[in-house]
């Protein structure tokens, strides 16, 4: 039982290029969460999915997209990077965001992304 | 959006009781009050969440007033693996869920 995985967990890209962070998790979550953690900062939400096939907009979305592939699987992408992108993203998943303040959120391990 | 204020940081030595207290004065009905424990290179995790009055679990307490505006995190006991930084974090939606910049906890021997 992995929990909640991220790849890659290092990438470095120039600015303009794009790429995918991929998030899995095998605990059978409905819901699923998008943050990236600037230094020293709180995390802040980017997307969530309550749900296969739904999407939401976080709080810091511009420059971001998303795909909830299937259950398991919460992918973000970024079309364009800029430097301002750098950060650590963090992938989450929880039993059902319908209830999501008496939610527990898992966490994966974070993925490191710097900028050029 | 409930905002949460904490300490920067923290020092206590081994065996201590430590209480990181966050502010939130402005939290709304459907608010709970949830606290994560984040090492470096880690994901954060889970530790105790309450609504009011006080919880306890194996590993932590939660003091929540009767006005909620603000909450306690008690450890007892500390070691030296509970340094991290502990997040409170306020929400009642999804698109609440913004953690603050928590509270550098640091245990010396």
């Amino acid at each position: 039982n992995a929990g909640v995985t991220q790849t890659p967990k290092f990438q470095v890209l120039k600015t303009g290029q794009s790429m995918t962070l991929q998030c899995a998790q095998d605990m059978n979550h409905n819901s699923m969460y998008w943050y990236r953690q600037d230094p020293g900062m709180g995390l802040r939400l980017i997307y969530y999915s309550a749900s296969e096939g739904t999407t939401d907009k976080g709080e810091v979305p511009n420059g971001y997209n998303v795909s909830r592939l299937n259950k398991r699987e919460f992918s973000l992408r970024l079309e364009s990077a800029a430097p301002s992108q750098t950060s650590v993203y963090f992938c989450a998943s929880s039993e059902d965001i319908l209830a999501v303040y008496q939610e527990t959120q898992y966490f994966g391990p974070g993925t490191r992304l710097l900028v050029l | 959006l409930a905002k949460t204020t904490q300490p920067i940081s923290m020092d206590s030595y081994e065996g201590q009781e430590v209480n990181i207290t966050c502010s939130h004065n402005n939290i709304a009905t459907n608010d709970y009050i949830t606290w994560y424990q984040q090492f470096p290179s880690q994901g954060p995790r889970f530790i105790i969440q309450g609504y009011k009055t006080k919880v306890t679990n194996e590993v932590a307490s939660l003091f929540i007033p009767a006005d909620r505006k603000s909450s306690t995190l008690s450890l007892p006991r500390v070691s030296l693996s509970d340094t991290a930084v502990y997040y409170c974090l306020v929400a009642g939606s999804a698109r609440q869920l913004t953690f603050g910049s928590g509270t550098q906890l640091t245990v010396l021997p």
